[in-house]
C-alpha cells in the first residue's frame, strides 16, 4: 500500500525559509515521478514541482528559484525546500507520487504552510 | 505555459442527470489530460488520465474523452457522493498546469 505524509508545515514570516517533507512507503522516491501540489485556502490546485530520473527537476513560474525540490533515497523520502516565503504562499502542500503519461496517481493528506507576520 | 480553462466554473444538477465539464487547451496536448475529483476537506482523488483511461476502482458512470486542445469530463446518471469539484491537469508540457475547477452542486 502507497503511503505518503507530509510533516513541515506551519506558521512562518514573510521573507523566511521552511523545508517540507514527504515521507513515503510501499514506494520508492527515487523511480517515480515525485510531485508537490498546493492549494491556497478556498481556491483550486496549483501545481508546485517535479523531481524524476536522476535529477530531472522542473517549477512553476511562481516558485522557480525560490524553491527546491530533492529527495533522500536513503530515508525515501520527498522535500521541498521553501526560501523567500510570501503570502501567496500560504497553502496546504501536498505530495504526490506519478508515472510517465500518469500523474499524481496518490496524494498524501497535506501539510498547511501559512506565511503571515 | 499551457493555459486550461474550464467550463463550466459551477453548476447545479441533481441526482440521475447526466453532467458534462469541458476543459480547453491553450495549445495542443495530444491526449495527455487527467481528471481530478476533490469533495470538500479531502485529497484530490485521480479518475481519469491519458484522456480517457479510467482509474482502476473509479465507478465506470465517470468517462474522459477528447484530443488536442478540447476534453469532456462525463458523469452519467449522477450519484449523491459525484457532488464534490473536478479539475482538469494537461501533463503534456512542464510547467503542469490544472483548470480552474468546477463545482458540482445539489439543485
Amino acid at each position: 500500500e502507497v503511503q505518503l505524509v507530509e510533516s513541515g508545515g506551519g506558521l512562518i514570516q514573510p521573507g523566511g525559509s521552511l523545508r517540507l517533507s514527504c515521507a513515503a512507503s510501499g514506494v520508492t522516491v527515487n523511480t517515480n515521478y515525485m510531485t508537490w501540489v498546493r492549494q491556497a485556502p478556498g481556491k483550486g490546485l496549483e501545481w508546485v514541482s517535479v523531481v524524476f530520473s536522476v535529477s530531472s527537476t522542473y517549477y512553476a513560474d511562481s516558485v522557480k528559484g525560490r524553491f527546491t525540490i530533492s529527495r533522500d533515497n536513503s530515508k525515501n523520502t520527498l522535500y521541498l525546500q521553501m526560501n523567500s516565503l510570501r503570502a501567496e504562499d500560504t497553502a496546504v502542500y501536498y505530495c504526490a507520487r506519478g508515472a510517465s503519461g500518469a500523474p499524481l496517481e496518490f496524494w498524501g493528506q497535506g501539510t498547511l504552510v501559512t506565511v503571515s507576520s | 505555459d499551457i493555459q486550461m480553462t474550464q467550463s463550466p466554473s459551477a453548476m447545479s444538477a441533481s441526482v440521475g442527470d447526466r453532467v458534462t465539464i469541458t476543459c480547453r487547451a491553450s495549445q495542443g496536448i495530444s491526449n495527455y489530460l487527467a481528471w481530478f475529483q476533490q469533495k470538500p476537506g479531502k485529497v484530490p482523488k485521480r479518475l481519469i488520465y491519458a484522456a480517457s483511461s479510467l482509474q482502476s476502482g473509479v465507478p465506470s458512470r465517470f468517462s474522459g474523452s477528447g484530443s488536442g486542445t478540447e476534453f469532456t469530463l462525463t458523469i452519467n446518471s449522477l450519484q449523491p457522493e459525484d457532488f464534490a469539484t473536478y479539475y482538469c491537469l494537461q501533463h503534456k508540457t512542464y510547467p503542469l498546469t490544472f483548470g480552474g475547477g468546477t463545482k458540482v452542486e445539489i439543485k
